[in-house]
Parts: C-alpha cells; sequence; structure tokens
C-alpha cells in the first residue's frame, strides 16, 4: 500500500513564483490536511478538507490555496511564493474525522529565495 | 498558539533506560494522540488515549491521561537506539482539528 503520497520531495523557489505541491492517498480516506512544520513551532495546519469539494482554512491559511476535486487528491497551491514559506510541508489524512488517527506523508521541503 | 506543549525539548538517556516526555494542553479534549517523527520521514501514529481513559499500553509505551490537570505523559521502557526520534502528542481541543505541540527530541545513546 502506498499510503500517502506528496510530490516533489524537494523544491527551490524564487520568491514569488508559484508552485503546487501534490498529495494523494490510496486509502478512500474522507479527511486530508496539510502541516507545515519550522524549526522550534511544531506542526501547523494550514489547510483541511472533510471530503471532496469540502475546504476550509486552519490556523495559517495565507498565502496558500487548496482544492479537493476527488477523494483521493489534495493539493496545496502557493501562488507567490515568499521567504517565509521555506518550510517542510506534510500531507496527512484521515479514515473519517480529523481527530482520528493522522496517516502523513514523507514531506515535502520548500526553500524559497 | 499550540494546544499541547511537550516536556523536556530534549531528551538524551542510555539504551535500556526508560525514557518520560509530558505533554500539556489547554482546553478540554476528546483524545489525546502520541506520533513519532525520525529524522527526515513523516510523522507516524503512536497511540491515541480517549479523555475518558486513564492510562492506555502499546507494547513498550505506556501513556496516561490526566484531564484534571490536563497533561499526558508518554512511557517508553527499555529504550533502544530506534527509539530515537522527535515525539509529539497531538489534542483536538474541541475544534475536529488535531494541533500538535512542538515535541520532544528524544535522542538514546547505545
Amino acid at each position: 500500500n502506498a499510503g500517502v503520497t506528496q510530490t516533489p520531495k524537494f523544491q527551490v523557489l524564487k520568491t514569488g513564483q508559484s508552485m503546487t505541491l501534490q498529495c494523494a492517498q490510496d486509502m478512500n480516506h474522507e479527511y486530508m490536511s496539510w502541516y507545515r512544520q519550522d524549526p522550534g513551532m511544531g506542526l501547523r495546519l494550514i489547510h483541511y478538507s472533510v471530503g471532496a469539494g469540502i475546504t476550509d482554512q486552519g490556523e495559517v491559511p495565507n498565502g496558500y490555496n487548496v482544492s479537493r476535486s476527488t477523494t483521493e487528491d489534495f493539493p496545496l497551491r502557493l501562488l507567490s511564493a515568499a521567504p517565509s514559506q521555506t518550510s517542510v510541508y506534510f500531507c496527512a489524512s484521515s479514515r473519517r474525522t480529523g481527530t482520528g488517527e493522522l496517516f502523513f506523508g514523507e514531506g515535502s521541503r520548500l526553500t524559497v529565495l | 498558539s499550540q494546544q499541547g506543549e511537550e516536556d523536556p525539548q530534549a531528551l538524551s538517556i542510555q539504551e535500556g533506560e526508560n525514557a518520560t516526555m509530558n505533554c500539556s494542553y489547554k482546553t478540554s479534549i476528546n483524545n489525546l494522540q502520541w506520533y513519532r517523527q525520525n529524522s527526515g520521514r513523516g510523522l507516524v501514529h503512536l497511540i491515541l488515549i480517549r479523555s475518558n481513559e486513564r492510562e492506555k499500553h502499546s507494547g513498550r509505551l505506556r501513556v496516561t491521561l490526566d484531564t484534571s490537570k490536563k497533561s499526558s505523559s508518554l512511557l517508553i521502557t527499555a529504550s533502544r537506539a530506534a527509539d530515537t526520534a522527535s515525539y509529539f502528542c497531538a489534542t483536538d481541543g474541541n475544534t475536529g482539528k488535531l494541533i500538535f505541540g512542538q515535541g520532544t527530541t528524544l535522542q538514546v545513546k547505545p
């Protein structure tokens, strides 16, 4: 089983560029989410989705967009990258709700110059 | 703001010793979870304890929950070098979403 797959694993952007971090899960999970992890800050929730067609904001949504057109995929878009968005991004899914066991991808390390 | 706060931030022990890390949180919860993160990897779920439970075991892991003190502890017995990782607590805080603490970094020396 692949579980939660994130691509790319590493990315370097220049300020102002846009990009999409991909996340796919093959467990038929309803709930999907994006976190960012920064040193000394733990994980902070960016956006989440409780099912296809439904998304909502987490703690730190500014500068990021998401969509959920299928159960399997939950891409995270950076429209105009800023150095403050340098971080490690994790996608996570859960069978039904956001408070159950989360299954994490391996992370995407993003550097914005 | 973080819902859960782990203590200590870092812990270094010898193989075979027990490791205890603590988590404090601010609001009422439905459940509390512990996760492990190996360096450069994603988080892996270890254990979930519900608000009406006081203690839970899984292999060498023992988790306690004291809702009156809004705190939890994770005990790893007979630590191994492979237990070297960061450990995070996460709470739902009645928000419908998991909020993570900053983590405890555990180093187990062979």
